[in-house]
């Protein structure tokens, strides 16, 4: 269902290292997960998504890892960079509920020179 | 993806007053769009579902008559604020359904009721 975080997580991090953004959801019935990035100011944007049908899926320089077993999924953000520093959030789609999406607490990711 | 353009990026209102938020979907015809609120240093909270010609779904706990949506064509929803208070100061973010699948989100809209 639709999570809201009373503070954000963060998570710092040197440039160039790798970083690994985690997300817990407790519907047993969402089947089709996306991550978002989110810098100040601006709307969410799309970085990668996984269907409950899978367990990995990879784009460029990120990796998303589902469990759903625990009801886990991660982001791994490989070689991070400045430009990595962002709200990272991780959206839900339940079945059979429609085609909403819901968010999770999000995780500020800040990248240190 | 989709591009979609929420105007205006801010606003300052009085309270008692209402404000309208447009939010458009410039490539491809939207039959769904979703209207989100954010406030500082937290997640994004579902508001709606806006249904192309027909009523908008709430989530729990949105007053339906406080937040209006209207989605009277493919590329055009609105959310409209009314008798703004101040406590209705906050990030409003749109976003459009391509398939049924990925969400793509507008700019936000910064309203501050004063």
């Amino acid at each position: 269902g639709e999570s809201v975080g009373l503070h954000l997580p963060t998570l710092s991090v040197q440039e160039g290292d790798n970083s690994i953004i985690n997300c817990a959801y407790s519907n047993s019935a969402s089947d089709y997960f996306i991550w978002y990035k989110q810098e100040s100011g601006k709307g969410p944007q799309f970085i990668i998504d996984i269907r409950s049908n899978m367990d990995k899926r990879q784009g460029q320089r990120v990796t998303v890892l589902l469990n759903k077993t625990v009801k886990h999924l991660s982001l791994q953000i490989a070689a991070t960079q400045p430009g990595d520093s962002a709200v990272y959030f991780c959206a839900e789609n339940i079945r059979g509920t429609g085609n909403q999406f819901y968010f999770g607490t999000g995780t500020s990711l800040t990248v240190i020179p | 993806g989709a591009v979609v353009s929420q105007h205006p990026s801010r606003v300052i209102c009085k309270s008692g007053t209402s404000v309208k938020i447009e939010c458009r979907s410039l490539d491809f015809q939207a039959t769904t769009m979703f209207w989100y609120r954010q406030f500082p240093k937290q997640s994004l909270m579902l508001m709606a579902t806006s249904n192309e010609g027909s009523k908008a779904t709430y989530e729990q706990g949105v007053e339906k008559d406080k937040f209006l949506i209207n989605h009277a064509s493919l590329t055009l929803s609105t959310l409209t604020v009314t008798s703004a208070h101040p406590e209705d100061s906050s990030f409003y973010i749109c976003s459009v359904l391509q398939g049924n699948t990925e969400a793509f989100f507008g700019q936000g809209t910064r309203l501050t009721v004063v």
